[in-house]
């Protein structure tokens, strides 16, 4: 079976521009979850998603962060405007529950630099 | 909540066994203690998970102390592919929230060939 899948792997962008990051969780797995990773500040949980409904987003450092599930199958996380200190790797992924006692499984990460 | 502490580096050589603690005085009694590694430019993965008793799987061990206050990862015959960040975790509390899954600094485990 195929993992949790996003895109785009890599991307640059300048300051102010709007970015789009994917994911499309395993099949079957009811919790979504992205996470953002930097040097400083190491793995953080942004929001989870249960049934495509947003549960917690408390970790949403601002209102520049969006994420949506509009189905199953698709979330996006969406930064608009952007700015560099949004640079850091975007994890997404996706649980049976939300974790207790199943695997979370991540994806291999949006590698985001905003220049 | 919850945390868990951990050493933030480890060393040992190729082909012998590692043993990576981790102490969590503060758990809760239906807490389970998971084990995520984190190999260079990849995601995290899972490892193991306990809630009492102590768990082998092909991967690892997991070594639960008797109070549950700490817990040791054990990799039996470490490679060099095993070099990476191990978090020790405590499951989704009671509040919730942003605070369930935390991932900590972690240990970076360094493999000496």
């Amino acid at each position: 079976d195929a993992g949790v899948i996003q895109s785009p792997r890599h991307e640059v962008t300048e300051m102010g521009q709007e970015v789009t990051l994917r994911c499309k969780p395993i099949s079957g797995h009811d919790y979504l979850f992205w996470y953002r990773q930097t040097m400083m500040r190491g793995l953080e949980l942004l929001i989870y998603f249960n049934n495509n409904v947003p549960i917690d987003d408390s970790g949403m450092p601002e209102d520049r962060f969006s994420a949506k599930m509009p189905n199953a199958s698709f979330s996006t996380l969406k930064i608009q405007p952007s700015e560099p200190r949004d640079s850091a790797v975007y994890f997404c992924a996706s649980s049976l529950d939300r974790g207790r006692r199943n695997t979370i499984y991540f994806g291999e990460g949006s590698w985001l630099t905003v220049v | 909540d919850a945390k868990t502490t951990q050493p933030n580096s480890m060393e040992s050589n190729e082909e012998e066994p590692v043993h990576l603690p981790c102490n969590h005085s503060t758990i809760s009694g239906t807490d389970y203690i998971h084990w995520y590694r984190q190999l260079p430019s990849q995601g995290p993965e899972y490892v193991i998970h306990g809630l009492t008793s102590n768990v082998n799987n092909r991967m690892a061990s997991l070594a639960i102390a008797e109070d549950r206050k700490s817990s040791t990862l054990i990799l039996h015959r470490a490679t060099l592919r095993d070099a990476a960040v191990y978090y020790c975790i405590l499951s989704w509390g009671s509040g919730g929230g942003a605070d369930g899954l935390t991932f900590g600094k972690g240990t970076h485990l360094i493999i000496q060939p």
